[in-house]
């Protein structure tokens, strides 16, 4: 069965610095997303990407956060300048029209 | 706006029993519901979802979930609770079945099954 592949599983930085996490969509499928969780909050969403342009962003998505699909199969999401609030759990998903599927998630620590 | 609330972070039910974890949902809008399970080191699975036809809706691994608009709720249930259903369980709203409408997710609730 398709899935959503994330890389990395875990990635550690330094407040300040820029990170980039990837994630390859299903490949058949338009719609892509990004939903963050902080340990032992709930999942909240990020930004969804369509047709090569954001379709919709939440508040979090501020203008530090950047999404980008760089060619035919990844799809990333780059922080800018990242913050120890940044540490979460980010999970990648992707859906034609119907059911998004969801990636394992990257861990991100910011030391 | 919509928001969903998952009543107790840790459910505990012995082998065997019904399952049944809540679900509490607020929209301004038709809502399309959704349950999501997680298990460890893993992605979100879809489990089932509501797009307004039937309110009984059966999902995978013997899991269904009742829509009941006068009470605002989603609740999951299973009738035998199994060892491998132990994980983590999201209960989620959205303003569509699809489409680049995201998705706001429940705290979650921390399914246990006692052997």
């Amino acid at each position: 069965e398709p899935e959503v592949t994330q890389t990395p599983s875990h990635q550690v930085t330094q407040m300040g610095q820029e990170v980039i996490l990837r994630c390859v969509p299903i490949s058949n499928h338009l719609y892509f997303y990004w939903y963050r969780q902080i340990l032992g909050q709930k999942v909240e969403f990020l930004v969804s990407f369509y047709n090569n342009e954001i379709s919709e962003k939440s508040e979090i998505f501020d203008d530090q956060f950047s999404v980008e699909r760089p060619d035919g199969s990844n799809f990333t999401l780059k922080i800018r300048s990242t913050k120890l609030e940044d540490s979460a759990m980010y999970f990648c998903a992707s859906s034609d029209e119907g059911q998004k599927y969801f990636g394992p998630g990257t861990r991100l620590t910011v030391t | 706006a919509q928001s969903v609330t998952q009543l107790g972070s840790h459910v505990s039910v012995s082998e065997g029993a019904l399952v049944l974890l809540r679900c509490n949902y607020s929209s301004s809008v038709p809502p399309y519901l959704f349950w999501y399970v997680q298990y460890p080191n893993q992605g979100l699975q879809l489990l089932l979802k509501y797009t307004s036809a039937a309110t009984l809706v059966k999902g995978i691994n013997g899991f269904e979930a009742e829509f009941k608009k006068s009470e605002t709720s989603f609740h999951l249930t299973k009738p035998s609770a199994h060892m491998s259903d132990a994980a983590e369980y999201f209960c989620a709203v959205s303003r569509s079945g699809g489409g680049a409408d995201g998705l706001t997710f429940g705290k979650g609730t921390h399914l246990i099954i006692q052997p």
